[in-house]
C-alpha cells in the first residue's frame, strides 16, 4: 500500500466557502501532483511540484491553488468554492529521478451545493 | 488529437474470456508506459510497466510498439474482479528535463459469471 493521505475523504460544501483539500505522503518524494476526474471521465492534471517551493500548473486550468513547504505535504485550496469544483480530487507523487509510477491517495470527493 | 487515445468499452465479457486493450500514443518521444487500475470510485494504482520487450505477469501480458506507437494489455482468463477501468499511461518529456505521465480516459471492463 501507498503512503499517501489524502483528508478530508468526502466534502460537502455550500457556495463562497473556502476550501483546502490535504495531501501529505510518507515516501519522502520529491515530485506530488493534483488530477481532477469527474466520474467516469478521464484524469486531468491541475497542479504539479517537483520539490520544496516548487509549484507549476498543469494541463486542464484549475481556480485552485497550491503550496510546497515541506516535502510530505502538498494542500489545495479553493477560496471560493462553486458547484462548478464539485469533483474527485486525487493527489499522487513519484520519485525525483527517472520516469517512475505515480502512487495515489483515496481522493477527496467535493460537492459543492 | 488526444495524446493518449483508448477505446472506451464497456467490454462486458464472461468469466474465462481472453480480452485485449488497445491503446496509441501521439508523441514519439516518450519514454515509458505503464498499465493502471482503477476501480469504481476509488484511486489508480499501477497493474504493470510496459517494456519494449514486452512482459507478463501471471495472467496480464503487455506489449509495445514503438514504430506503430502502440501498447496493448492482454488478460487471460479473466475473473470477476478484474472488473475495473485499464487506464493507458505514458510518461512524457517535458521541459526542463522533466517529465509528466500522460493518462488516457481507460478502458471499462466488466466480467460476468
Amino acid at each position: 500500500e501507498a503512503d499517501i493521505y489524502q483528508t478530508p475523504r468526502y466534502l460537502v460544501i455550500g457556495t463562497g466557502k473556502k476550501i483546502t483539500l490535504e495531501c501529505s505522503q510518507t515516501m519522502g518524494h520529491d515530485k506530488m501532483y493534483w488530477y481532477q476526474q469527474d466520474p467516469g471521465m478521464e484524469l486531468h492534471l491541475i497542479h504539479y511540484s517537483y520539490g520544496v517551493n516548487s509549484t507549476e500548473k498543469g494541463d486542464l486550468s484549475s481556480e485552485s491553488t497550491v503550496s510546497r513547504i515541506r516535502t510530505e505535504h502538498f494542500p489545495l485550496t479553493l477560496e471560493s468554492a462553486r458547484p462548478s469544483h464539485t469533483s474527485q480530487y486525487l493527489c499522487a507523487s513519484s520519485e525525483a529521478s527517472g520516469a517512475t509510477e505515480q502512487f495515489f491517495g483515496p481522493g477527496t470527493r467535493l460537492t459543492v451545493l | 488529437r488526444k495524446e493518449v487515445e483508448q477505446d472506451p468499452g464497456p467490454f462486458n465479457v464472461p468469466e474465462g474470456a481472453t480480452v485485449a486493450f488497445n491503446c496509441t500514443y501521439s508523441n514519439s518521444a516518450s519514454q515509458s508506459f505503464f498499465w493502471y487500475r482503477q476501480d469504481c470510485r476509488k484511486e489508480p494504482k499501477l497493474l504493470m510497466s510496459v517494456y519494449s520487450s514486452g512482459n507478463e505477469d501471471g495472467r496480464f501480458t503487455a506489449q509495445l510498439n514503438r514504430a506503430s506507437q502502440y501498447i496493448s494489455l492482454l488478460i487471460r482468463d479473466s475473473k470477476l474482479s478484474d472488473s475495473a477501468t485499464y487506464l493507458c499511461v505514458v510518461n512524457e518529456p517535458f521541459s526542463g528535463g522533466y517529465n509528466k505521465l500522460i493518462f488516457g480516459a481507460g478502458t471499462r471492463l466488466a466480467v460476468h459469471p
